[in-house]
């Protein structure tokens, strides 16, 4: 019973280039998140999303676009690659009482 | 603005033994405060919020707003207890989870 799935378990793309990660789920949550999670660094918010077409910046926005055409899909976007993009990324959304994480992309930026 | 500490980066005890991974927060108002667990190779999932006050897999954690803390506590760790974990806290603002950095516990033989 999976509820929230991102397209890719795992990426490779070459810098510069604009990457796309996909994530739907199917709890009719409206709000979503988009976290990069790293060693040492824990889950940092990049950017959420509380209705379809709202988005708000997270902690570390820099380099990174979203887009929320649907209520079930949210979409983070990167402008121009960079290696220093390289991580995993986890999408989430969430009710009132727990968010649901997906499986997680791992980017690796070259 | 509001932030989660978790001082120990690993913590590794022996089957058996008591675990308590500690978890510090900041923040003014009123804290929603959430322990999130990732096994090896799986998604990251709710292991506890304070507001149920329930024992999960063995699991407690307190809110004590004096020392805003909320530490997680097992008498008896298992093998199947070895995961990282996460705090998290909410203030309400767009359901927003500000998550701590980690602690990864393993627990040995």
């Amino acid at each position: 019973d999976v509820k929230v799935t991102q397209s890719s378990r795992y990426l490779v793309k070459r810098t510069g280039e604009k990457v796309f990660l996909e994530c739907v789920q199917d709890m009719d949550h409206e709000n979503m998140f988009w976290y990069r999670q790293d060693p040492g660094l824990g889950l940092r918010l990049i950017y959420f999303s509380y209705d379809v077409k709202m988005k708000e910046k997270g902690d570390i926005p820099e380099g990174y676009s979203v887009s929320r055409e649907k209520k079930e899909r949210f979409s983070l976007i990167l402008e121009s690659a960079s290696t220093n993009q390289t991580s995993m990324y986890l999408c989430a959304s969430r009710d009132r009482t727990e968010a649901f994480f997906g499986q997680g992309t791992r980017l690796t930026v070259v | 603005a509001q932030r989660v500490t978790q001082p120990e980066k690993l913590l590794s005890v022996f089957k058996g033994a008591p675990v308590e991974l500690k978890c510090n927060y900041s923040y003014s108002g009123s804290p929603e405060l959430f322990w999130y667990v990732q096994y090896s190779r799986q998604r990251l999932q709710l292991l506890l919020r304070h507001i149920s006050r329930e024992s999960i897999k063995g699991f407690t954690a307190d809110l004590n707003k004096g020392e805003t803390s909320f530490h997680l506590k097992k008498p008896f760790a298992q093998e199947e207890d070895s995961a990282m974990y996460y705090c998290a806290l909410d203030t309400g603002t767009a359901s927003k989870l500000t998550f701590g950095t980690g602690t990864r516990l393993q627990v040995t033989l």
